[in-house]
């Protein structure tokens, strides 16, 4: 049972358009959100996190925002670079305890 | 240079040999943590160690060992490997025993014949 959801195995944006990144989770303990960014070869780098009594957080291009009623948060990059075509994981955790993962999500940036 | 790092980065072995992969950190991180990366599902945790000699299972522990005798390496260990155990796997380290904000090592790709 997946606690940590990512229904979107990929993701094709145009350059300089906003590439929204879903995540839905089923916990409600979970009191802590990241997401990570992985390239091909290398391990995941964290990019951006989200403490639960937020709704939404930005840092540059890259915002995330949660819906706690939900369960659901989005990851948005505006405008999208064709640098960011990589694997976007979503993590979350309970309490400090340890983190939890969707499956990822591939986003693709043409040029 | 702040890393993690992971030897070998590939392996292809044989059911049932005994083989280690190692994992360290020059951070000085408490917390240390192994994934594996599966199609479909993900990272998921093997074993996560909070401290030196202080070492906990995590969602999918078993047929693996790990141990932590000093605070830089974590070394994960598989006693009698299968196929199932083939896999992408990860070393991560966190500045606190929280763990939030991960570094990742560069994966060791492992296939079990």
């Amino acid at each position: 049972d997946q606690q940590v959801k990512q229904n979107s195995p990929s993701l094709s944006v145009q350059e300089g358009r906003i590439s929204i990144l879903n995540c839905d989770y089923t916990n409600s303990m979970f009191d802590y959100f990241l997401w990570y960014k992985k390239y091909p070869a290398e391990g995941p780098t964290f990019l951006i996190s989200i403490s639960s009594i937020k709704d939404k957080n930005e840092d540059g291009r890259f915002t995330v925002f949660l819906n706690k009623s939900a369960k659901h948060l989005s990851l948005h990059i505006v405008p999208s670079q064709p640098g960011d075509s990589a694997v976007y994981f979503c993590a979350a955790s309970a309490d400090g305890n340890k983190l939890v993962f969707g499956a990822g999500t591939i986003l693709r940036v043409k040029s | 240079e702040a890393q993690v790092t992971q030897n070998p980065r590939y392996l292809i072995t044989v059911t049932g040999k005994k083989l280690t992969v190692t994992c360290s950190q020059n951070m000085n991180h408490e917390y240390m943590s192994w994934y594996r990366q599966d199609p479909g599902l993900g990272l998921r945790q093997i074993y996560y160690s909070m401290n030196v000699e202080v070492t906990d299972k995590g969602d999918v522990p078993e047929g693996y060992k790990v141990s932590r005798k000093e605070k830089r390496n974590f070394p994960l260990i598989l006693e009698s490997p299968s196929p199932n155990q083939t896999s992408l796997y990860f070393c991560a380290s966190s500045p606190n025993v929280s763990p939030d904000t991960q570094y990742f090592g560069p994966g060791t790709r492992l296939t079990v014949l």
